[in-house]
């Protein structure tokens, strides 16, 4: 298996332009998370899915972030509009929750970078 | 709510000698727990859990973890530690509700290991 793949892996972007930021997760999986990681405030769940289906998105910073899982393989982040403060690293996790001890895998993140 | 606390915010050691991480939990109920590794420009990598049995968990990479319950405490050790262990990482703990079906990891704030050659 690939593992949990993301895309971009970098993005440069100016203030004020939407982001959109991809995640596939590994096959099976049934549950996906968004995290962000920043130095400042370390790693932050931003939503959760379950079987495609948003469970938990108190972690979205405000409306300008918004998320959609549209089929069990394909997961979307997008910032619109951008500001500089959103610049960090996005992290896409796939778990299968079936289980009692559901380890997450992480994807390789997305560097985003608002001048 | 579910927690856990990684009281050090950096651990240093010289290659060769043993290592501890330490984090605690807070839970209600049985405790499920988590390391993971984090390698420069890296996502998380899964380490070890524990969910019942033996209290000493093996993982990856040589690591291995101490679940004790009367502590509540569940510290990621290696016995000899190499320059390539120097990452950061995390502790975290099952964060199941029966009434959101939320399932999800909470994590910690992250311990940083540097080892010294």
């Amino acid at each position: 298996d690939a593992g949990v793949i993301q895309s971009p892996r970098h993005e440069v972007t100016e203030m004020g332009q939407e982001v959109t930021l991809r995640c596939k997760p590994i096959s099976g999986h049934n549950s996906l998370f968004w995290y962000r990681q920043t130095m400042m405030r370390g790693l932050e769940l931003l939503i959760y899915f379950n079987n495609n289906v948003p469970i938990d998105d108190s972690g979205m910073p405000e409306d300008r972030f918004s998320a959609k899982m549209p089929n069990a393989s394909f997961s979307t982040l997008k910032i619109q509009p951008s500001e500089p403060r959103d610049s960090a690293v996005y992290f896409c996790a796939s778990s299968l929750t079936r289980d009692r001890a559901y380890e997450q895998y992480f994807g390789p993140g997305t560097r985003l970078t608002v001048t | 709510a579910q927690s856990v606390a990684q009281p050090e915010d950096q651990v240093n050691v010289a290659e060769g000698n043993p290592l501890t991480v330490k984090c605690t939990y807070s839970v209600s109920g049985n405790p499920y727990l988590f390391w993971y590794v984090q390698y420069p420009n890296r996502g998380l990598q899964f380490l070890l859990k524990y969910i019942t049995g033996d209290n000493l968990v093996k993982g990856s990479y040589g690591f291995e973890a101490e679940f004790n319950k009367s502590q509540t405490s569940f510290h990621l050790k290696k016995p000899s530690a190499l320059v390539s262990d120097s990452a950061l990482y995390f502790c975290a703990v099952r964060d199941f509700r029966s009434d959101t079906g939320r399932r999800a990891l909470t994590f910690g704030s992250g311990t940083r290991l540097q080892v010294q050659p």
